[in-house]
């Protein structure tokens, strides 16, 4: 399976900060998500990065509020813009493709985030 | 009516006990079906997979998927405390690199 690691592992902001969150593969993949679960609930992709085009948001989800940037095939940041309480929630990235195949996807440890 | 159903339980067992958790989902376009281990703080580790109808046996968990009737489960033989966890299981599209659908979760309690 994928190893992938992401920083930092948690944070507490204030509201109305940004934090950027990185997300590392040890391979190259050919997709990298990202998915929100918020406290005692399950995963909502936020948008799929592909490497060299713009992410593809799912509904609810602008980019304004959470821009995402994919420089290469084993790397893509997610930014949490203009932070809110609301905005507390665990962020993941998963991949899916090359050696990892395309019939799944591997997750990262997350990132715990608290907006104060 | 939410796309994928999965009882969020608590579930609590004896050690040795055979557990079974289910999903029910609407989406006939679902092919792929996975089932996730999450411990607390941790990222969701993926347990297995299935594309269509059948079982898969892997050690102590078997998955079966009945498209059918869609509907999915994931059996644990002889339960340990470490299998406590939550279980997510995920569905998705023919296509590939296609969004994953979760269902809610099953908190699992194995107690010695």
């Amino acid at each position: 399976s994928a190893v992938i690691s992401q920083k930092p592992s948690r944070d507490i902001c204030q509201r109305g900060t940004s934090l950027t969150i990185q997300c590392q593969v040890d391979s190259q993949v050919t997709m990298m998500f990202w998915y929100r679960q918020q406290p005692g609930q399950s995963l909502t992709l936020i948008a799929t990065a592909n490497q060299g085009s713009e992410a593809t948001y799912e509904s609810g989800f602008v980019i304004d509020k959470f821009p995402i940037s994919r420089p290469n095939l084993t790397f893509s940041t997610l930014t949490v813009s203009n932070m809110s309480p609301e905005d507390s929630s665990i962020y993941l990235c998963s991949v899916e493709g090359s050696q990892y195949g395309t019939d799944t996807q591997y997750f990262g440890p997350g990132t715990r985030l608290t907006v104060l | 009516q939410k796309e994928v159903e999965q009882d969020p339980g608590p579930l609590s067992v004896p050690e040795g006990a055979i557990v079974s958790l289910n999903c029910t989902y609407s989406n006939s376009a679902f092919q792929y079906f996975m089932w996730y281990r999450q411990y607390s703080r941790k990222g969701p580790e993926l347990l297995m997979y299935t594309y269509s109808s059948g079982n898969k046996e892997d050690g102590r968990f078997t998955a079966q998927v009945d498209k059918s009737s869609k509907y999915i489960s994931l059996f644990i033989r002889d339960s340990q405390p470490s299998d406590s966890a939550t279980y997510l299981c995920a569905m998705k599209g023919g296509t590939s690199y296609g969004k994953l659908t979760f269902g809610q979760g099953t908190i699992l309690t194995v107690h010695p």
